[in-house]
């Protein structure tokens, strides 16, 4: 079946730095990528569509300026969490997608800010 | 604007009874809906779909546009069903942008 690999699964950075997420779809082409943040015990809070080629489209509250999302291939995505703050420590999830099929997540990424 | 309710966060039941874990929407627009599983450290999978009306591992699911509803069911629960259940709203235009329940955790005890 479709499998979406994100990467690195846990990180731990200070404050004030940057960390790179990467999402991959390992055999099949993503013609949409999702990115969400998931609080203890909450829902999954999409943070922004990512489109191969174009720029994301972020959902509202969601700073585009503090997380950078770039779609550079079908097969790739990547969101930076830029100057880390300790409020920025979460659980971040991928999803891709490819037309209107079914969803595929990532295994998710453990980011913790000191 | 698009919402999903799960009103349990928690769900426990005894192995061999009924489950139901409860969804209702709110879209003005024709809703699609999808129930998704967690297993224990294991990512997101989806389970159904309601247009598919299949039934995957003993779950089905069926829409009720009336009481705009989606509710999950299965009649004997198993121990490998424990899991955090997340039920989802896809919406026209929307291509597969999904709108996520807050989950509920079914744990099935012996």
């Amino acid at each position: 079946g479709a499998v979406v690999s994100q990467h690195p699964s846990r990180v731990i950075c200070k404050s004030g730095t940057s960390v790179k997420i990467e999402c991959r779809s390992l055999d099949f082409q993503a013609t949409t990528m999702f990115w969400y943040r998931q609080f203890p015990k909450k829902s999954l809070m999409l943070m922004a569509t990512s489109n191969e080629g174009s720029k994301a489209t972020y959902e509202q509250g969601v700073e585009k300026d503090k997380f950078l999302i770039n779609h550079a291939s079908l097969t790739l995505s990547t969101l930076t969490v830029t100057s880390a703050h300790p409020e920025d420590s979460s659980f971040y999830i991928c999803s891709a997608g490819q037309y209107e099929s079914p969803l595929h997540f990532g295994n998710g990424t453990r980011l913790t800010v000191t | 604007a698009q919402r999903v309710t799960q009103p349990e966060k928690l769900l426990s039941v005894f192995k061999g009874a009924p489950v139901e874990l409860k969804c209702n929407y709110s879209y003005s627009g024709s809703p699609e809906l999808f129930w998704y599983v967690q297993y224990s450290r294991q990512r997101l999978q989806l389970l159904l779909r309601h247009i598919s009306r299949e039934s995957i591992k003993g779950f089905t699911a069926d829409l009720n546009k009336g009481e705009t509803s989606f509710h999950l069911k299965k009649p004997f629960a198993q121990e490998e069903d424990s899991a955090m259940y997340y039920c989802a709203l896809g919406f026209t235009g929307g291509g597969n942008k999904l709108t996520f329940g807050t989950g509920t955790q079914l744990k099935v005890e012996l």
